[in-house]
């Protein structure tokens, strides 16, 4: 069945240090792929999305390239600020069939960023 | 902005109760999905609807219900709420139609059940 492996964390890193969430999937056919961002007591909200092979989701300096030969959807920045301290989940999502639009997520990566 | 809303963010309730959890989008979402999230687990689908009255088992039904009367509205209900049911309950919804449905899913703010 489908599901997501994501990097374990947690991940500390000092400010403006480069960022990168490793993240990999498996699927039957060809899914959507989603980083979410939770941040202390709240719900998750969509950080960025693709939609297929070689698409480039980006947000808020965040990037995640859609890699089909590696299944793939890295989550990268360039240099992380105090305020991108949070759980960072990656998830994919059917595109059809009997399960259209429900996800599947990874466990989650705790970053702390320390100024 | 579509907005997601459960009824309350912190739920403290007594084994054996039977819990209702509500949650309402305002989007006109045939998608609703209720996740419950555990340290280390990440979040795993209780159950989802893609339509009124209309419900499917997600990963780990057991012990729990839902109810789709209006498309709006999706309550998960705790049958005989136990100590193991405590957790963080999410609710989200999303679009079925066109690209709208590579949006993904939109998330309440979380309720947080403590079983005592």
């Amino acid at each position: 069945g489908d599901s997501v492996t994501q990097m374990e964390g947690p991940v500390t890193l000092s400010e403006e240090a480069f960022l990168t969430i490793n993240c990999t999937y498996t699927a039957t056919g060809y899914p959507s792929l989603f980083w979410y961002v939770q941040y202390p007591g709240e719900g998750l909200q969509l950080l960025l999305k693709a939609t297929k092979a070689d698409d480039k989701g980006s947000n808020k300096g965040f990037e995640a390239t859609y890699r089909k030969e590696t299944t793939s959807f890295h989550l990268e920045k360039g240099s992380v600020q105090v305020s991108d301290s949070a759980v960072y989940f990656c998830a994919l999502s059917d595109q059809w069939g009997s399960t259209l639009g429900r996800l599947y997520f990874g466990r989650g990566t705790q970053l702390t960023v320390w100024p | 902005d579509v907005k997601v809303t459960q009824s309350s963010r912190y739920l403290v309730k007594r084994t054996g109760e039977k819990v209702f959890l509500e949650c309402v989008q305002d989007m006109d979402h045939e998608n609703m999905f209720w996740y419950r999230q555990d340290p280390g687990l990440g979040l795993r689908l209780i159950y989802f609807s893609y339509d009124v009255k209309m419900k499917e088992k997600g990963d780990i039904p057991e012990g729990y219900s839902v109810s789709r009367e209006k498309k709006e509205r999706f309550s998960l209900i705790l049958e005989s709420a136990s100590t193991n049911q405590t957790s963080m309950y999410l609710c989200a919804s999303s679009s079925q139609t066109g690209t709208a449905g590579y949006l993904g899913a939109f998330f309440g703010q979380g309720t947080r059940l403590t079983v005592v």
